[in-house]
């Protein structure tokens, strides 16, 4: 099993370019999250979803659009990059909640660094 | 709201102890612990939940306290495989789905 993959590693964008970050997982985990991290600031929810064709929001969502047409895949977008969005993107998934704990573990990505100039 | 942990940054020598700590200003249902090392995905160590035991994971464990809405990571007798940045995640409804992370502790061990 590959687990979690993110598509591509790096990136370098110019102010105002868009593109689309691919993650893929393996595991037929129903919940996919993408998340960002700054240097002191942790990791932040941008989308989730919690199955094939839903999507919801998370903490900053603003300047970011997600897609989840297949269960394995989790897609999110930028469509007018800015320096502000320069980040370390990780995308997550995990099963449906377990009984009886009611929560499950969270597997990470290996991370997308983009920067945009 | 982002939980709180405590120290920002810790050194130890191997084979020493540290303690670190997640508070939440809001009551919670489960913590989640996450190591990372410098330019790799974090790595899942363990789940705390709302009235549930302490756990263990090799020589590290984690308690949960709901009085205080806060749990505490305990390493003990530090290797040097421990070092990297351990983040703690909070969950605070059950099925919520969403956690919430701390902005990351960083521990770094000496030989």
């Amino acid at each position: 099993n590959a687990g979690v993959t993110q598509t591509p590693k790096f990136r370098v964008l110019k102010t105002g370019q868009s593109m689309t970050l691919l993650c893929a997982q393996d595991m037929n985990h129903e919940y996919m999250y993408w998340y960002r991290q700054d240097p002191g600031m942790g990791l932040r929810l941008i989308h989730y979803s919690v199955g094939e064709g839903t999507t919801a929001k998370g903490e900053v969502p603003d300047g970011y659009n997600v897609s989840r047409l297949k269960k394995q895949n989790f897609l999110l977008g930028l469509e007018s990059a800015a320096p502000s969005q320069t980040s370390v993107y990780f995308c997550a998934s995990s099963q449906l909640p377990s009984a009886p704990t009611g929560t499950d573990t969270q597997y990470f990505g290996p991370g997308t660094r983009l920067t945009v100039l | 709201q982002q939980p709180v942990q405590s120290p920002q940054a810790v050194i130890l020598r191997e084979g020493e102890d540290a303690v670190i700590n997640c508070s939440s200003s809001k009551a919670l249902y489960s913590v989640h612990w996450y190591r990372q090392k410098h330019g790799e995905a974090p790595v899942f160590l363990m789940i705390l939940l709302k009235g549930g035991e302490q756990k263990g994971h090799e020589k590290i464990s984690a308690s949960f306290n709901e009085k205080k809405q806060q749990s505490s990571l305990y390493l003990t007798a530090s290797q040097l495989s421990y070092s990297g940045t351990y983040f703690c995640g909070t969950e605070k409804l059950v099925g919520a789905r969403q956690l919430t992370f701390g902005s990351g502790t960083q521990l770094t061990v000496l030989p």
